[in-house]
């Protein structure tokens, strides 16, 4: 079957960095997405990865290894509205996207 | 209005009820969807259109019933649900592109409880 596995949840100091794995397992690959999710809000796309490598978008990065089925997100210079949920998405050779049950990221002072 | 809407925020119905959920995009997109989410669990699609026509029905029960009038406008008609359909029912919409889809783009959602 098709998996996406994430951290349930992961906690941080304002300012500091933080790394949110995700690992998958899919039948076949065309892409991986990562979304923001604050509470009771929808979620927002924050960055899209094809090809091996790091994207960097200001303070939020996004690596991934094809070879190894992982991803990770970076956060730099934490702040308190980060604090949010942080779903991994894979798109797979159908073009579905296979979501994770995302990673709740709570920021303390 | 911008983005993707949903109407409305939130819904309290009895099993015994009828109802509809409506979402519109004013992106100009092309693929609309449906997904619900639940406390910890991944999104679940439920139903995609492009071009307003079904292209994914995951085997989601018959009680829940979709409806997209055009590009911009998709219903979700529910009736006789059950306590565990309650959750967050997300619209998203994309464009796609010689089958390929770009990034989802999400409404607020309308949070159900079912009573």
């Amino acid at each position: 079957g098709q998996n996406i596995d994430q951290p349930t949840e992961m906690t941080a100091t304002e300012g500091a960095i933080v790394q949110i794995n995700c690992t998958y397992q899919t039948s076949g690959f065309n892409g991986l997405f990562w979304y923001q999710q604050h509470a009771g809000e929808a979620p927002t796309f924050l960055s899209y990865n094809v090809l091996d490598g790091l994207e960097e978008k200001g303070r939020f990065s996004s690596f991934l290894s094809r070879s190894k089925g992982y991803s990770y997100l970076l956060l730099k210079e934490l702040q308190m509205k980060d604090s949010a949920s942080y779903l991994c998405a894979v798109r797979d050779s159908n073009y579905q996207l296979i979501w994770g049950a995302g990673t709740k990221l709570i920021i303390k002072p | 209005e911008t983005g993707v809407t949903q109407t409305p925020r939130h819904l309290v119905m009895g099993m015994t009820n009828k109802k509809s959920l409506k979402c519109e995009q004013h992106l100009g997109h092309n693929a609309m969807y449906w997904y619900k989410q639940s406390a910890k669990k991944p999104l679940e699609l439920m139903f995609v259109y492009n071009f307003k026509e079904q292209t994914e029905n995951n085997s989601v029960p018959s009680r829940f019933s979709p409806e997209c009038p055009n590009s911009s406008h998709l219903f979700l008609h529910l009736h006789t649900l059950q306590p565990e359909d309650s959750a967050l029912y997300l619209c998203a919409s994309s464009q796609e592109v010689s089958g390929e889809s770009y990034e989802q783009y999400f409404g607020p959602g309308t949070r159900l409880t079912v009573t």
